[in-house]
């Protein structure tokens, strides 16, 4: 059964540096999304992604944060600037034509 | 504000119990509505989609109260594998929109 990827599993950064998240969506999925989720809180929301162009962003997502599909295959989310409050789970979800989104395992950010 | 409210427990049961979960959400303009499960530090997993009509999948059946912006779970017979978080989702409205999130309710299956 084909799934989200995501990579790294886990990432140690200190405060202000950039750090790249990696996703690789379903191979016939075209609409792509960030979340991300606070330990012991739900999950929010962040930017969805279609066309090459973002769809729709969160007040979360501010212009720290940046999104691209570099190669065609890699939907990346890379935040400028790390803060303390950025220590979460990041996932990525992807979907086809149909409403259901699937996630892949997450990356889990921890800011020092 | 757009929210979907859960209890979140935890609900404790006994293997072979049958338990139900309910959500509300507050934006009418809501198009689908999902149930997924989290197991502790893992991903969200689709468990099913919720249709106006109910819908059943094995142990699961799922339904849906547009009228009272209400959706609820019910797990029938439960095994120890059930033990996750429930997160109730809701789609916002049509194309590209994200998916809004419960808090989830947790449920845990005793032998």
């Amino acid at each position: 059964e084909p799934e989200v990827t995501q990579t790294p599993s886990h990432q140690v950064t200190q405060m202000g540096q950039e750090v790249i998240l990696r996703c690789v969506p379903i191979s016939n999925h075209l609409y792509f999304y960030w979340y991300r989720q606070i330990l012991g809180q739900k999950v929010e929301f962040l930017v969805s992604f279609y066309n090459n162009e973002i769809s729709e962003k969160s007040e979360i997502f501010d212009d720290q944060f940046s999104v691209e599909r570099p190669d065609g295959s890699n939907f990346t989310l890379k935040i400028r600037s790390t803060k303390l409050e950025d220590s979460a789970m990041y996932f990525c979800a992807t979907r086809s034509g149909a409403y259901e989104q699937y996630f892949g395992p997450g990356t889990r950010l921890t800011v020092t | 504000r757009k929210e979907v409210e859960q209890d979140p427990g935890p609900f404790n049961v006994p293997e072979g119990a049958t338990v139900a979960f309910n959500c509300t959400y507050s934006n009418s303009a809501s198009q689908s509505f999902f149930w997924y499960r989290q197991d502790c530090r893992k991903e969200p997993k689709l468990l099913m989609s919720v249709y106006s009509s109910g819908n059943e999948d094995g142990r699961f059946t799922a339904q849906l109260n547009r009228a009272s912006q209400y959706i609820s779970l019910l797990i029938r017979d439960s095994k120890l594998s059930d033990s996750a978080t429930y997160l109730c989702v809701v789609l916002g409205g049509p194309g590209n929109t994200p998916l809004v999130f419960g808090k989830g309710t947790r449920l845990s299956v005793i032998a």
